[in-house]
């Protein structure tokens, strides 16, 4: 099946500064999507994106679907300590899963 | 709507031990889905299942058994528990194959 690579693996800020994490595919997605887990908590839908180029916003988070389709990115701005967790990208796999996971990103933020 | 419940939140097993995991949803999903965590390695699927009475094999299926009865419900079950099974195991559901899946809280098994 299908592999997400996201990089970074983990992230250390300061509290206000912005983050920007990516995420990779060795074959073309037609979705991707968005979730942050809180520590202890079931992952929630951040962001979906369905076409190319895509470049859409939630608060202080945006997401852009890469045009090349195999990639995306995530950036925050100004960050707040509610903002720790772990951050996943997915998309639907072409193989025998519905959904493919990457590892996600872990973001610790220093006040 | 209490969206997508999970029973129990925690368990301890001894190997050997068998149990089942109790998936909700009541949003009318047709889609659900079986997923474990362990540290490093992201979300890995299980089992899922595309309507009632259907259930398919997701990445890592072995050891596990699961039904789809209701709509609403979705079961994991642990014939012979295993310490390679500990982990923290989610369910979620969706109303479309691959897109926009929503997660329950998770049930943190141990296996001793």
């Amino acid at each position: 099946g299908q592999q997400l690579n996201q990089s970074p693996q983990s992230m250390f800020i300061q509290e206000g500064e912005d983050v920007s994490m990516n995420c990779t595919s060795s074959s073309i997605f037609n979705t991707w999507l968005w979730y942050k887990q809180d520590p202890g908590e079931g992952p929630v839908l951040l962001i979906a994106l369905y076409k190319a180029g895509e470049l859409t916003s939630n608060g202080r988070l945006t997401a852009q679907f890469g045009i090349t389709r195999k990639d995306s990115f995530l950036n925050i701005s100004a960050s707040i300590p509610s903002d720790v967790g772990i951050y996943f990208c997915a998309g639907p796999d072409s193989g025998n899963t519905p959904l493919v996971f990457g590892k996600g990103t872990r973001l610790s933020v220093i006040a | 709507n209490a969206g997508v419940t999970q029973t129990p939140k925690f368990r301890v097993l001894k190997t050997g031990q068998s149990m089942t995991l109790l998936c909700a949803q009541d949003m009318n999903h047709e889609y659900m889905y079986w997923y474990r965590q362990d540290p490093g390695m992201g979300l890995r699927l299980i089992h899922y299942s595309v309507g009632e009475g259907t259930t398919a094999k997701g990445e890592v299926p072995d050891g596990y058994n699961v039904s789809r009865l209701k709509k609403q419900n979705f079961l994991l079950g642990l014939e012979s528990a295993a310490p390679s099974q500990t982990s923290v195991y989610f369910c979620a559901s969706s109303g479309l194959a691959g897109y926009e899946q929503y997660f329950g809280p998770g049930t943190r098994l141990t296996v001793t």
